[in-house]
């Protein structure tokens, strides 16, 4: 089983600067099935990115994935109001896999 | 619009059974898979397994192997999760999510189903 460790744990920032959040894998991740969810409170998570770096459908193009093989990114270029939620990356080889997420929070 | 409905708030006593569902309708392929996650309190995101809806091939996750039961209706696009036997530690948010493929991304989500065992 693949294990995925999120750093950091809580990123604290300010609106309209730039996030950058690390997903690590502890083998390879095979063509790049890796997925990135936000989640706010209360609420389901969202797919944000999958394959590393394709946006999903409706997704602002503030947020970009990249990646390959064992190290991925996922960056949000300039933080709105909306963005300030908890981030998971996914792994979708068998079996799947979450991380342990990343909070974005207000500075 | 993909809408993934699940069944509403459960709370029961250790011991008990307990079946929850999750309902999919406006899916753009007549056959997915369904998935389910689970998130303890204030924890993070756990997959558990999931069933293809075409011929009810159904796929675990070791943690969870043995623990769950996960089927499904393909006449009502249906799919359920079940405990024979809840644990307070089963106490948690339960979400369905959908993938057209495997290996494929959790593309839609339910609301979730909060599950609370406690005696």
């Amino acid at each position: 089983e693949i294990v995925l460790t999120q750093s950091p744990g809580t990123l604290s920032l300010s609106p309209g600067e730039r996030a950058t959040l690390s997903c690590r894998a502890s083998q390879s991740v095979s063509s790049s099935y890796l997925a990135w969810y936000q989640q706010k409170p209360g609420q389901a998570p969202r797919l944000l990115i999958y394959g590393a770096s394709s946006r999903a459908n409706g997704i602002p193009d503030r947020f970009s994935g990249s990646g390959s093989g064992t190290d991925f990114t996922l960056t949000i270029s300039r933080l709105e109001p909306e963005d300030f939620a908890v981030y998971y990356c996914q792994q979708y080889g068998s079996p799947l896999t979450f991380g342990g997420g990343t909070k974005v929070e207000i500075k | 619009e993909v809408q993934l409905v699940q069944s509403g708030a459960e709370m029961k006593k250790p011991g008990e059974s307990l079946k929850i569902s999750c309902e999919a309708s406006a899916y753009s392929s007549t056959t997915y898979w369904i998935g389910w996650v689970r998130q303890m309190p204030g924890k993070g995101l756990e997959w558990m397994g999931c069933i293809y809806t075409g011929d009810s091939d159904t796929r675990y996750s070791p943690s969870f192997q043995g623990q769950v039961t996960i089927s499904a209706d393909k006449s009502i696009s249906t799919a359920y999760l079940q405990w024979s036997s809840l644990k307070a530690s089963d106490t948690a948010m339960y979400y369905c999510v959908t993938m057209v493929r495997l290996p494929g991304p959790s593309d839609y989500w339910g609301q979730g189903t909060l599950v609370t065992v406690s005696s």
